[in-house]
């Protein structure tokens, strides 16, 4: 079974809208972390945001807001304002057990979005 | 700049060559991984070396060896490269273990066409 899951291959977004990129992700360990990336077409990857599983409060970065919703075992992505910019694939992947673990720090990556922002 | 230094960028190799992607961090992360980037798979981790003197096989390591030479340099080896190996390979590294978000860096990646 896949671990992450991103069920939107792509997505188009008017720019200055918000936009929610979805992701799904399986686990039995209590203790995970959630992280979302941005790959511009240069092909670097770029650190937005992240969700500890015991984290209380969702995580927000700037534009850039995680919906965790720990039992329905989903960690959206909500870019609001969406700018041109913006326009690239987003990953999600998550590390499970706690970080110096027994994962090693292992990230796990969902299949990606392609997002386009349209002016 | 402080980084995950890859190279090299691009590589063409014959089927059956062999090569070396090197790969050093100066962030004195304990913890350094290898991946590859294939359309609609996202990316899967080929080995990983938790710290320096050890390494393991990640997801897909068939075809692959790895060498932590120091805390700073993890290479992977293609012994004898096969078109399935055409892929974007990442490095990356991290302080220990991946604690929260700190230190996931990634390197810009290589670029490696098998013909």
């Amino acid at each position: 079974a896949q671990k992450i899951t991103q069920t939107q291959p792509g997505m188009f977004v008017q720019e200055k809208e918000a936009v929610t990129l979805d992701c799904t992700y399986d686990t039995s360990d209590q203790s995970y972390g959630l992280f979302w990336y941005k790959q511009p077409s240069s092909g670097e990857m770029i650190f937005l945001i992240y969700q500890g599983s015991y984290d209380e409060q969702n995580a927000t970065e700037g534009r850039y807001s995680l919906n965790f919703q720990k039992a329905r075992k989903s960690a959206n992505l909500v870019i609001s304002a969406s700018q041109l910019g913006d326009s690239a694939m987003y990953f999600c992947a998550m590390r499970e057990g706690n970080a110096g673990g027994t994962s090693y720090g292992k990230l796990t990556f969902g299949q990606g979005t392609i997002l386009t922002v349209h002016p | 700049n402080a980084g995950v230094t890859q190279t090299p960028k691009f590589q063409v190799l014959k089927t059956g060559q062999s090569m070396t992607l090197q790969c050093a961090q100066d962030m004195n992360h304990n913890s350094m991984y290898w991946y590859r980037q294939d359309p609609g798979m996202g990316l899967r981790l080929i080995y990983y070396s938790a710290s320096e003197g050890t390494t393991d096989k990640g997801e897909v390591p068939n075809g692959y060896n790895v060498s932590r030479l120091n805390k700073r340099e993890f290479s992977l080896r293609l012994e004898s490269a096969a078109p399935s190996q055409t892929s974007v390979y990442f490095c990356a590294s991290t302080p220990l273990g991946g604690r929260r978000a700190l230190g996931y860096t990634f390197g810009s990646g290589t670029r490696l066409t098998v013909v």
